[in-house]
């Protein structure tokens, strides 16, 4: 069974950095592409990108390019969001997914980490 | 970037009607198009993928058509758990992007 576990919720600063989890089991992480998207709380669901880690190509949402890294440690099947400067607008649920090889669709979702940025 | 633009956004229909949601995209995607359905305080679920296939264990009175630019997600026999929001997405180029979504009232 597919299982993607994220951390929990968090509250930050303004300016300060964060980076959240997401530890996937039931499937072989290192050639399955795992991705994030956010959704502002009461709004819908953004792409924001997406990393295949065998060999951590990575690619971005224009919204999220330079604001964002996403990464993955093989030994733990874990992938990582980090923030580099949280602004209030990065307020969100953050879900991590797996895609389906073939289509790309997201196939299993993550339980969503929330993150509160308040100063 | 692929702007997928959703319609309604927003639909109340009675139990057992029928209800169509339809996603334009600014360019073809081919049939790489995919639905999720999102309930309250829950995670999406994928319910279609490439435009028409079914998922397992999703009811068949969910169904999706379409190629190219214009696609929609048919459900039939609505029931009271139906309601919820749902989501286009496509994958046919980076980056990939979602629709705005439709909220469902039943």
């Amino acid at each position: 069974e597919v299982q993607l576990v994220q951390s929990e919720a968090e509250v930050k600063k303004p300016g300060e950095s964060l980076r959240i989890s997401c530890t996937a089991s039931g499937y072989f992480f290192s050639t399955s592409f795992i991705g994030w998207v956010r959704q502002v709380p009461g709004k819908g669901l953004e792409w924001m990108g997406i990393i295949f880690p065998a060999d951590s190509d990575t690619r971005y949402g224009p919204s999220f390019q330079g604001h964002v890294a996403i990464s993955a440690d093989k030994s733990s099947s874990t992938a990582y969001l980090h923030f580099h400067s949280l602004k209030a607008s990065d307020i969100a649920i953050y879900y991590c997914v797996t895609l389906d090889g073939q289509t790309a669709a997201a196939l299993y979702w993550g339980r969503g980490t929330l993150v509160t940025v308040s100063s | 970037e692929i702007v997928l633009t959703q319609s309604p956004d927003f639909q109340s229909v009675a139990p057992k009607e029928t209800v169509t949601i339809t996603c334009r995209a600014s360019q073809s995607v081919a049939s790489s198009l995919h639905w999720y359905q999102q309930k309250p305080n829950q995670s999406p679920k994928l319910l279609i993928k490439d435009a028409s296939q079914s998922i397992s264990g999703v009811p068949s009175r969910f169904r999706g058509s379409g190629s190219g630019t214009d696609f929609t997600l048919t459900i039939t026999s609505l029931e009271a758990e139906d309601a919820a929001a749902y989501y286009c997405h496509q994958t046919s180029s980076l980056p990939h992007s979602f629709g705005q979504g439709t909220k469902l009232e039943i």
